[in-house]
């Protein structure tokens, strides 16, 4: 079956820092492939996605590409603030029935 | 625009209780649904899901069943809850012709 990997966490960052978390994923197919982040006692919101090889995502000044030759799709982004601080969800839709397959998730801290 | 609705928002049940969970989407037709569990500090496991009504698809076989009764409303049970079914239960939607799922805000259920 499909599988995520993501950078274990927690990351602890100051504010204006550069961020990376890397995720690499194992699917059948062709997959699309997202980041969505989960702000404390909430659901998961959806940060940006990629469809093909090559594509990048972005927004809110995240950005990943999907990179089709190394399996992965790294989140990044050049200054964090202390509202990004959140849990990050790598993710892979692929199959059939499109069902997604979360990685484990990265915990980030931002501090002022 | 689509929205989607999860209740209640929290609940605290005893072992050996009854469970039902409610999500419902507005402002589209014929969503796929989803329910995701999410235990305290891990990722996202897919627990059912359904693509049309009276159409339910197991991901873990367990303690919990779901329902789609209507179009857009998908319900997730259990006649006895357990301790380990403590945890963050998600919903989300998409539709037939993309691959990005919607989340709802959550449930938390604590099981004594």
């Amino acid at each position: 079956g499909d599988s995520v990997t993501q950078m274990e966490g927690p990351v602890t960052l100051s504010e204006e820092a550069f961020l990376t978390i890397n995720c690499t994923y194992t699917a059948t197919g062709y997959p699309s492939l997202f980041w969505y982040v989960q702000y404390p006692g909430e659901g998961l919101q959806l940060l940006l996605k990629a469809t093909k090889a090559d594509d990048k995502g972005s927004n809110k000044g995240f950005e990943a590409t999907y990179r089709k030759e190394t399996t992965s799709f790294h989140l990044e982004k050049g200054s964090v603030q202390v509202s990004d601080s959140a849990v990050y969800f790598c993710a892979c839709a692929s199959g059939s029935a499109r069902q997604l397959t979360f990685g484990s998730g990265t915990q980030l801290t931002v501090l002022p | 625009s689509q929205t989607i609705h999860q209740w209640p928002a929290t609940l605290v049940q005893p072992v050996g209780s009854p469970l039902s969970l409610e999500c419902t989407v507005e402002g589209t037709s014929n969503p796929n649904l989803y329910w995701y569990r999410q235990a305290a500090g891990r990722g996202l496991q897919l627990l059912f899901y359904s693509v049309g009504i009276g159409q339910i698809s197991s991901e873990v076989p367990q303690n919990l069943s779901a329902s789609r009764p209507q179009d857009r409303q998908f319900i997730l049970s259990s006649k006895k809850l357990l301790l380990s079914d403590s945890g963050f239960y998600l919903c989300a939607w998409n539709s037939g012709s993309t691959d990005t799922q919607y989340f709802g805000p959550g449930t938390r259920l604590t099981v004594l």
